[in-house]
């Protein structure tokens, strides 16, 4: 039974520059979540997905997007990259009406 | 009043001894706290998880302290192990709050062996 799966692992990007991070969700999970953990910190929430809608959002910019599919993946963008954006991104997945999520192993994302 | 503290930043134990965790909060519509433990290149994995409703929970070696009056709660690692070694988040979470965790700023553990 496959857990969230992120993809790309490593990415490297240029200040100003627009990036897609993707994930899928452990099987059965219907709610993905999106994290931004930096260096040597805890991971903070950006947004949640349930029903292809957006259902909350953390302290981040209009910058940050997402979306998800039918199929329940779901996708994050970050548009106009800052060096401060340098971080893990986790995808974490979980069912609506239940605690407890299964984290990916996130993307580093890189900005130079 | 959104924040979770979580205590040492870091913390060497011998291999068979108690490790402690320590994490305070101040949102009392938090009912969900669980603690995540991470290896380096990984993602976050649910170790334990507990409610209000009990002081305190076991499994295995692993066990979570609450206190309710406190807004504290700690986690217990009972003969601890070299492969323990990581970084080990506490979270929160309200049911007000659609499962959006909010995490402690992580403690990372050594233990010698």
């Amino acid at each position: 039974d496959a857990g969230v799966t992120q993809s790309p692992t490593h990415l490297i990007k240029t200040r100003g520059q627009q990036v897609t991070l993707r994930c899928s969700p452990k099987s059965g999970h219907d709610t993905v979540s999106w994290y931004q953990q930096a260096l040597g910190q805890g991971p903070q929430f950006i947004f949640q997905y349930y029903e292809e809608e957006e259902r909350q959002r953390g302290n981040f910019p209009d910058r940050f997007s997402g979306h998800q599919f039918p199929n329940y993946s779901s996708e994050l963008n970050v548009n106009a990259l800052l060096l401060g954006d340098s971080a893990l991104y986790l995808c974490a997945s979980s069912t609506w009406d239940r605690d407890g999520y299964t984290f990916g192993s996130g993307t580093r994302l890189t900005v130079v | 009043q959104q924040q979770v503290k979580q205590s040492p930043q870091s913390l060497i134990v011998q291999k068979g001894g108690i490790s402690i965790i320590n994490c305070a909060y101040e949102n009392t519509a938090f009912d969900y706290f669980p603690w995540y433990q991470q290896f380096p290149g990984k993602g976050p994995a649910l170790l334990i998880a507990i409610r209000p409703d009990v002081s305190e929970k076991k499994e295995g070696r692993f066990t979570i302290s609450f206190n309710k009056s406190a807004k504290q709660f700690s986690l217990h690692i009972m003969d601890s192990q070299p492969g323990d070694s990581a970084t080990y988040f506490c979270a929160a979470s309200g049911s007000n709050q659609g499962g959006k965790l909010i995490f402690g700023q992580g403690t990372e553990l050594s233990v010698k062996p």
